[in-house]
């Protein structure tokens, strides 16, 4: 069975620009979640989508991020503008099930440097 | 709000010798997620603890919970150099929250 799959793997851009970063989940998984990990810190859930639906986006910063789920697969997470502090590992994972006791299974990562 | 501390964040392990990590979490929550993250890479699941009293191994690591204390440990028997990496442990509420991780460094 194939993993969660991230694109790309690194991002370097400059303040002010805009990103964007592609997840697969694993096929038939319900729930993807986005996911911001800062170094030296754990994982913090930026939005949870249950197909193609939002659970979850109180920890999303609205004014300079959005994410999209469409057809109920594949997703993407948008930075625009970025800012010095968005630097980090952005991590998608997915979960079979619909609820924050269901196993996520993460994807590798795309790690994000803002100059 | 669910708040999960872990403790230490660092621990300089010697081959050989037992260690523990300390996972408290500060509300209800009766699904308890030890992860393994190695420089660069994931995160890998390491165990799922569903219930109180609940206790996993795996190899050199055990994992137990405690849900009346609020507490999770994840022992390490015999440390050895293969262990090397940080481990994290997140409670599940409306969300799975993560503690800051605890980076495990392993010298014979």
């Amino acid at each position: 069975e194939a993993g969660v799959a991230q694109s790309p793997r690194y991002k370097i851009i400059e303040k002010r620009q805009s990103v964007a970063f592609w997840c697969n989940p694993i096929s038939g998984h319900a729930t993807l979640y986005w996911y911001q990990q800062i170094l030296g810190q754990g994982p913090k859930l930026l939005i949870q989508f249950q197909n193609n639906g939002v659970v979850d986006d109180s920890q999303l910063p609205k004014d300079r991020f959005s994410a999209e789920r469409l057809k109920g697969v594949d997703s993407t997470l948008k930075i625009q503008p970025a800012k010095l502090e968005d630097s980090a590992v952005y991590l998608c994972a997915s979960s079979p099930g619909t609820s924050s006791y269901n196993e996520q299974f993460f994807g590798p990562g795309t790690r994000l440097t803002v100059l | 709000e669910l708040k999960v501390e872990q403790n230490p964040l660092f621990l300089s392990m010697q081959e050989g010798k037992n260690y523990t990590i300390y996972c408290n979490y500060s509300t209800t929550s009766d699904r308890l997620y030890w992860y393994r993250q190695d420089p660069g890479k994931s995160l890998e699941s390491l165990f799922v603890l569903l219930s109180n009293g609940a206790v996993k191994q795996e190899g050199r690591l055990m994992a137990s919970l405690d849900t009346k204390a609020r507490l999770s440990t994840l022992h390490i028997t015999a440390a050895v150099h293969d262990l090397s990496a940080t481990y994290f442990c997140a409670a599940a509420g409306t969300a799975l929250i993560f503690g800051k991780g605890t980076t495990l460094s392993v010298s014979s």
